[in-house]
């Protein structure tokens, strides 16, 4: 039974480019919630989706990320033009709609932009 | 974005001792969580829990969620080293959206 599917698991970009992070949800699951984590503090709020639709989406700067859920495929976080200030650590986190409470987190997608 | 306090920010302890790091809000939530994160890991979920009141066990931790919805805390019984990593709580308000928000983290170390 696979858990929830990132990758890549770590990317470089120059300042400017664009960085795509997917993620497959965990079989069944059809709530998909983005977070971000700098390096030794706690994890912060992006997104949260559900199939085809943004349900809350109050943590993601309002420029040059974008986040969508389409109805067949993973789930993708796009950064445009990064910046160095986007080197983190992206986690991607999928739910039950029954049991919504209970959110399971993939191994992270690491952003290193130089 | 809002962040919940938790404490300590770290401890160092001797393997068998017992633990105890507890959360603070001010604001109340639904449903309240504790996750661990080992290095260049995800947060892997510990226990959930529902309702004002309720303690819950997995194996050696325990968790409560307090009365006033607005704190949890989380033991860890005879610790042992492979216990070490960073702990955080998170709350879920519920309703519209599902978000949790996280901890500050509590980092555990456990000397053999």
């Amino acid at each position: 039974n696979a858990g929830v599917m990132q990758n890549p698991r770590h990317l470089v970009r120059r300042r400017g480019q664009e960085a795509r992070l997917r993620c497959s949800p965990m079989k069944g699951h059809s709530h998909v919630y983005w977070y971000r984590q700098l390096p030794e503090e706690g994890l912060k709020f992006m997104v949260y989706l559900q199939k085809e639709n943004i349900i809350d989406e109050s943590g993601m700067p309002k420029e040059r990320f974008s986040a969508e859920f389409p109805k067949e495929g993973p789930s993708i976080l796009r950064i445009q033009q990064v910046v160095r200030g986007d080197s983190a650590a992206y986690f991607c986190a999928s739910s039950r709609a029954d049991h919504a409470g209970e959110l399971f987190f993939g191994e992270g997608s690491r952003l290193t932009v130089l | 974005g809002q962040q919940l306090n938790q404490s300590p920010q770290s401890m160092f302890i001797q393997e068998g001792e017992d633990v105890s790091m507890n959360c603070t809000s001010s604001s109340i939530f639904n449903t309240w969580l504790w996750y661990k994160q080992d290095p260049g890991e995800g947060p892997v979920l510990l226990i959930a829990l529902y309702k004002a009141g309720e303690l819950t066990s997995n194996g050696r931790l325990t968790a409560q969620f307090g009365i006033t919805r607005k704190d949890s805390f989380l033991n860890i019984s005879a610790s042992i080293p492979s216990d070490v990593g960073i702990y955080f709580c998170a709350g879920q308000y519920g309703g519209a959206t599902n978000k949790l928000i996280f901890g500050t983290g509590t980092l555990l170390a456990v000397q053999p």
